[in-house]
């Protein structure tokens, strides 16, 4: 069974601190995505990796990056975290598309950020 | 602008009521429709896709959804809801238009009163 594990369940951050939320899968999946998931609004896409050193943005980048370094690990950064970021964060991986992206993703549990 | 969207953001429901969670999108070329349910403390797991072939797709639990093209549609149903069922639900479409980033609708929240 893929296991998705995110580093920190619960993370309590300061107004303009730098924030890094680790993700790491063990089933050698290539594609990796990171959303953010608020009340009312789902899940938004921040950014995804298709392979190692790749990097898409997804629909709300802004104040976001993102790193791979290694296959197996995708990290979220907040390079000065805001109060708007306070959210729950999930990391997800997906195989390869093959034949047209009809893979699941399969997610982590989640990080619950707040930023005061 | 490319979305997907839930009609319904909160759904109170008496245990074997029957249960349709609306799901649309406005995604053009060849899409792939998935079905996540989220359980209270829970990760996010795939009740059920479609990707081709029948339009009606049965998934875990006795969830069924049925891809309406011509509607844009992907509803989520289940004929008889029991209370375990509570838990929030969302719709995802990839697109071959959209680089198969999966997008999610709002989510629905549904209430199964025991």
């Amino acid at each position: 069974d893929v296991k998705v594990t995110q580093s920190s369940r619960y993370l309590v951050k300061r107004t303009g601190e730098k924030v890094f939320l680790e993700c790491v899968q063990d089933m050698d999946h290539e594609n990796m995505f990171w959303y953010r998931q608020d009340p009312g609004l789902g899940l938004r896409l921040i950014y995804f990796s298709y392979d190692v050193k790749m990097k898409e943005k997804g629909d709300i980048p802004e104040g976001y990056s993102v790193s791979r370094e290694k296959k197996e690990r995708f990290s979220l950064i907040l390079e000065s975290a805001s109060t708007n970021q306070t959210s729950m964060y999930l990391c997800a991986s997906r195989p390869p598309p093959g034949g047209g992206f009809a893979s699941p993703l399969h997610f982590g549990n989640g990080t619950r950020l707040t930023v005061t | 602008a490319q979305s997907v969207s839930q009609h319904n953001h909160h759904v109170i429901l008496s245990e074997a009521a029957s249960l349709e969670l609306g799901c649309n999108y406005s995604y053009g070329g060849t899409v792939n429709l998935f079905w996540y349910v989220q359980y209270p403390g829970q990760h996010l797991q795939l009740l059920l896709k479609y990707f081709s072939g029948d339009p009606l797709v049965k998934g875990i639990k006795g969830f069924e959804a049925e891809f309406i093209k011509s509607k844009f549609s992907f509803n989520l149903r289940k004929p008889s809801v029991q209370w375990s069922d509570t838990a929030e639900y969302f719709c995802a479409v990839t697109s071959s238009s959209n680089t198969g980033k999966l997008i999610f609708g709002q989510g629905t929240t549904l209430q199964v009163k025991p």
